[in-house]
């Protein structure tokens, strides 16, 4: 059974950069067809997709987030990060990592439990 | 690129059916049958329903079943249980340079 388990800092001041990374268990991140996605939620609003990687280290932003962002992944540690540079207090949110199946777009089957970001000085 | 547009709430009583609109464009719902739904307990990370429009993953329940028609995709639960009541998302395909729009959220409420 496949797991994602989200780590990093709860707190960001504005104008640094978030780091967050995601730690895959019960597979290997490099087996299979699958991507590595970022997945954001301000509190009591809807989703928003950040991201993906696929462990070739081949990428896909969104387009309102591009300028901002940079997803990376290290297989050796069987981990893919986060950086969102830059922030300001509307990038507060539940942060969510999620494979996506590779053959089939957006198709998000594992979740991880998500961590809290909050940007305030 | 604009969040799809779904309902922020849709309400029924145990046994009943109800069906979620997810209504976006022909940029990304009319022209791909790539619409995902996810189901959302508070405080809890999304479950995937549905993905490719209509197919189930292993495990999902067969009261949930997708559709589309033109730029609106729908969610229908049939035999709609207390269980049932979360926060529902959907999520389309937009192409090679916007990729992924979720809806905007639907609430459902059993009675």
């Amino acid at each position: 059974q496949v797991q994602l388990q989200e780590s990093g800092p709860g707190l960001v001041k504005p104008s640094q950069t978030l780091s967050l990374t995601c730690t895959v268990s019960g597979g290997s991140i490099s087996s299979g067809s699958y991507y590595w996605s970022w997945i954001r939620q301000p509190a009591g609003k809807g989703l928003e997709w950040i991201g993906r990687i696929y462990t070739s280290g081949s990428t896909n932003y969104n387009p309102s987030l591009k300028s901002r962002v940079t997803i990376s992944v290290d297989t050796s540690k069987n981990q893919f990060s986060l950086k969102l540079s830059s922030v300001t207090a509307a990038d507060t949110a539940v942060y969510y990592c999620a494979r996506e199946e590779g053959y089939s777009y957006a198709t998000f089957d594992y979740w991880g439990q998500g961590t809290l970001v909050t940007v305030s000085s | 690129q604009s969040a799809l547009t779904q309902p922020a709430s849709v309400s029924g009583s145990p046994g009943q059916s109800i069906t979620i609109s997810c209504t976006g464009t022909s940029s990304d719902v009319g022209s791909y049958n790539l619409v995902s739904w996810y189901q959302q307990h508070p405080g809890k990370a999304p479950k995937l329903m549905i993905y490719e429009g209509s197919k189930r993953p292993s495990g999902v329940s067969n009261r949930f079943s997708g559709s589309k028609s033109g730029n609106t995709a729908s969610l229908t639960i049939s035999g709609l249980q207390a269980e049932d009541e979360a926060d529902y998302y959907c999520c389309s395909y937009a192409g090679s340079s916007t990729f992924y729009v979720f809806g905007t959220g639907t609430k459902v409420t059993v009675l």
